[in-house]
């Protein structure tokens, strides 16, 4: 079974508004973490935002949240008043305790393009 | 501070050949992660290695080695190149080597090695 799911392989949204990508997650694990990155043409892995499975809150940097249902083994990336340069490829991660380091599986990723 | 580098960034070689890629982490960091990217299996965790010991690895084949030196920086080593091994190697460093998910460890990704194999 696929440890992280991402559905939808690719996504339009106009620019400024905002758009959910989503991501589901399978792990037996109590602890794990889930991160977001972005992956521009450049190939380049960029961070965007971190929830741990015993935070309480949804994470929030800037634009960026994730909208973390741990019932449901899912956590949305949500990205608010889309930019241009928001277009790239994003990628929905998991780290479980049980594994050693930092060690993550990643799912298929979703195409983002932003509309002018 | 300068980010993670690899080198080189792109490169070409032919099935047999045996090719070697070069990942320098951001200063200080220890621990050195790496991941195959093909549009086929997408992103696939290599191994890790942490003061100069590898201390996880993915399923790969043999073929597929790597080390890391007294200064952290490491290398990765692909034997017996097939055209599968194509792909985008992507290296990731961190501070340090995580005991649990709970405790938050960001991996910085450098901008890979594009490895075409003909």
């Amino acid at each position: 079974a696929q440890k992280i799911t991402q559905t939808q392989p690719g996504m339009f949204v106009q620019e400024k508004e905002a758009v959910t990508l989503d991501c589901t997650y399978d792990t037996s694990d109590q602890s794990y973490g889930l991160f977001w990155y972005k992956q521009p043409s450049s190939g380049e892995m960029i961070f965007l935002i971190y929830q741990g499975s015993y935070d309480e809150q949804n994470a929030t940097e800037g634009r960026y949240s994730l909208n973390f249902q741990k019932a449901r083994k899912s956590a949305n990336l949500v990205i608010s008043a889309s930019q241009l340069g928001d277009s790239a490829m994003y990628f929905c991660a998991m780290r479980e305790a049980n594994n050693a380091g930092n060690m993550l599986t990643f799912g298929g990723g979703t195409r983002l393009m932003v509309k002018p | 501070k300068a980010g993670v580098t690899q080198t080189p960034r792109y490169l070409i070689k032919t099935r047999g050949q045996q090719v070697t890629l070069s990942c320098s982490p951001i200063s200080g960091h220890r621990s050195v992660s790496w991941y195959q990217q093909t549009p086929g299996q997408g992103l696939q965790f290599l191994f890790e290695y942490f003061s100069e010991t590898q201390r996880n690895k993915g399923n790969f084949p043999g073929r597929f080695s790597g080390r890391q030196f007294s200064n952290s920086r490491s290398e990765m080593n692909v034997s017996t190149l097939e055209l599968g091994d194509s792909a985008l190697y992507l290296c990731a460093s961190s501070l340090r080597l995580v005991a649990g998910a709970l405790r938050y460890n960001e991996q910085f990704f450098g901008p890979g090695t594009r490895l075409t194999v003909l």
